[in-house]
């Protein structure tokens, strides 16, 4: 079984443009959770999807924005990059109520 | 506000020592997990607990989660060189609700 996967591994962007990350969750998991990791701060919760809906949202400021495609599949934006945005971003998928698989994670680097 | 805590937050020891990690609530949560990071990847999840007072066994490691349900721990029994990593907590209310971490015990086995 494919596990969760994440794209690209890393990024590099410069302050002030967009990033789009992406992730394919485990066949038959429709929720798909979005964490973002920074140095020091822990696992911080962004988003979570689930059969195509936003169900929950973290304390993130709204230029942090995804969907939720058909195939269960995610995409994660982030408008307007700014420095202390640069962080591990994971994904993770589960069915409802279980525990988490996890991808490896997007490192994004914002310069 | 961490919901939350876990302790110590860095532990260092010799491989064949045991060893107690802990994570606190005032909150009472449906479930807890156990997840291990090791860097540049993903947690990965090792075992979840549902029932106050639940004890369970994962090889050389036992959890247990309390009468309450507000708090969780992890015993090591002669800790390997291989368990070295990032030791999460994590928890939700509700079944239907978004899983929140802990920050995290950063655990070193020296050889």
């Amino acid at each position: 079984e494919a596990g969760v996967t994440q794209s690209p591994t890393h990024l590099i962007k410069t302050r002030g443009q967009q990033a789009t990350l992406r992730c394919s969750p485990i066949s038959g998991h429709t929720s798909v959770y979005w964490y973002q990791q920074a140095l020091g701060l822990g696992l911080q919760f962004l988003l979570w999807y689930d059969e195509g809906e936003e169900r929950n949202r973290g304390n993130f400021p709204p230029r942090f924005s995804g969907r939720q495609f058909p195939n269960y599949s995610s995409e994660l934006n982030v408008n307007a990059l700014e420095l202390e945005d640069s962080a591990l971003y994971l994904c993770a998928s589960s069915r409802t109520g279980y525990g988490y698989t996890f991808g490896s994670g997007t490192r994004l680097t914002v310069v | 506000t961490q919901l939350l805590e876990q302790s110590p937050q860095f532990l260092s020891i010799q491989e064949g020592e045991n060893l107690t990690v802990y994570c606190n609530s005032s909150s009472v949560f449906s479930s807890l997990q156990w997840y291990r990071q090791e860097p540049g990847e993903g947690p990965v999840l090792l075992v979840t607990v549902v029932t106050g007072g639940e004890v369970k066994k994962l090889k050389r490691l036992t959890f247990q989660f309390g009468d309450a349900r507000k708090d969780s721990s992890l015993h090591i029994t002669a800790a390997q060189t291989g368990d070295t990593g990032l030791y999460l907590c994590a928890g939700r209310k509700t079944s239907y609700d978004k899983v929140i971490f802990g920050p995290g015990t950063s655990l070193s086995v020296i050889p």
